[in-house]
C-alpha cells in the first residue's frame, strides 16, 4: 500500500524554466510533509518542509504548495539548473518528527 | 548543522555472513533512529525504527531476527544483516531524530551492500 505517489518517474525541463514536481498522499493523519533531494548512492538531502497549517512554504527557488483537500502537494523549482538534476523524494509524517513515508520518486533532468 | 555519520559506505559479503552497519549522530544526541532500505529505482523503505534503550519498531514485512537492530547510546546505533543472501543486496540509510533541525531528520550518507 503506497500511501506516498509521485506518479511521475521523470521530467525534463531546460534550464531557466520552472521545474514542477507532483506528489499525491492517502492518508489523512500526515500533517507534515517534506521534499529531499538525492543522488545514486547518497542519503537524501532535505530542500524544504511544509506543516498541513499552510499552503505554501518558500524557500529561494523552491516552493513547496500543499493542498490538504486534494490530499496532494507539489513542487515548483524555480528557474531550474542543471545542478538540480537529482531524484527528487517527497515524505509525510504524522507529526513532525514521526517516521517518514517516502514518495516513489521522480528523477528530474535540467538541460542546457 | 548536524551530522550523521554511517560506515561503511559499501560491502561486499558472502551468502551466509553476516554485517554490521554503523549509524552516529556526531554532534548530537539521537533517541530515535530510523533504519530504511532502497532498492535500484525504489523509494526508501522503512524497515525499523531504534529507540535508546529499548527494542526497534519493526515495519510490517520486516523480520526482526535478520535485521538486528542496537541502539545501545545516544550516539550509535547498528543495523546487522545476519545470514546474507543475495536479495539482501540492496542500499541502507540510517536518520536520527534531530530536535535543532529545521526539518527533524538528518540522513547519513547510506550504505550499499553487496552480497555474492
Amino acid at each position: 500500500d503506497q500511501q506516498v505517489k509521485q506518479n511521475s518517474p521523470s521530467l525534463s525541463v531546460q534550464e531557466g524554466r520552472i521545474s514542477i514536481l507532483n506528489c499525491d498522499y492517502t492518508n489523512s493523519m500526515f500533517d507534515y510533509f517534506l521534499w529531499y533531494k538525492k543522488y545514486p548512492a547518497e542519503g537524501p538531502t532535505f530542500l524544504i518542509s511544509i506543516s498541513s497549517i499552510k499552503d505554501k512554504n518558500e524557500d529561494g527557488r523552491f516552493t513547496v504548495f500543499l493542498n490538504k483537500s486534494a490530499k496532494h502537494l507539489s513542487l515548483h523549482i524555480v528557474p531550474s539548473q542543471p545542478g538540480d538534476s537529482a531524484v527528487y523524494f517527497c515524505a509525510a509524517s504524522a507529526g513532525t518528527a514521526s517516521k517518514l513515508t517516502f514518495g516513489t520518486g521522480t528523477r528530474l533532468q535540467v538541460t542546457l | 548543522g548536524a551530522v550523521v555519520s554511517q560506515h561503511p559506505s559499501w560491502v561486499i559479503c558472502k551468502s551466509g555472513t553476516s554485517v554490521k552497519i554503523e549509524c552516529r549522530s556526531l554532534d548530537f544526541q539521537a533517541t530515535t533512529m530510523f533504519w530504511y532500505r532502497q532498492f535500484p529505482k525504489q523509494s526508501l523503505m522503512l524497515m525499523a525504527t531504534s529507540n535508546e534503550g529499548s527494542k526497534a519498531t519493526y515495519e510490517q514485512g520486516v523480520e526482526k531476527d535478520k535485521f538486528l537492530i542496537n541502539h545501545a547510546s545516544l550516539t550509535l546505533s547498528t543495523l546487522t544483516v545476519t545470514s546474507a543472501h543475495p536479495e539482501d543486496s540492496s542500499f541502507y540509510i540510517c536518520s536520527a531524530r534531530d530536535g535543532r533541525s529545521p526539518n527533524g531528520y538528518t540522513f547519513g550518507s547510506g550504505t550499499r551492500l553487496t552480497v555474492v
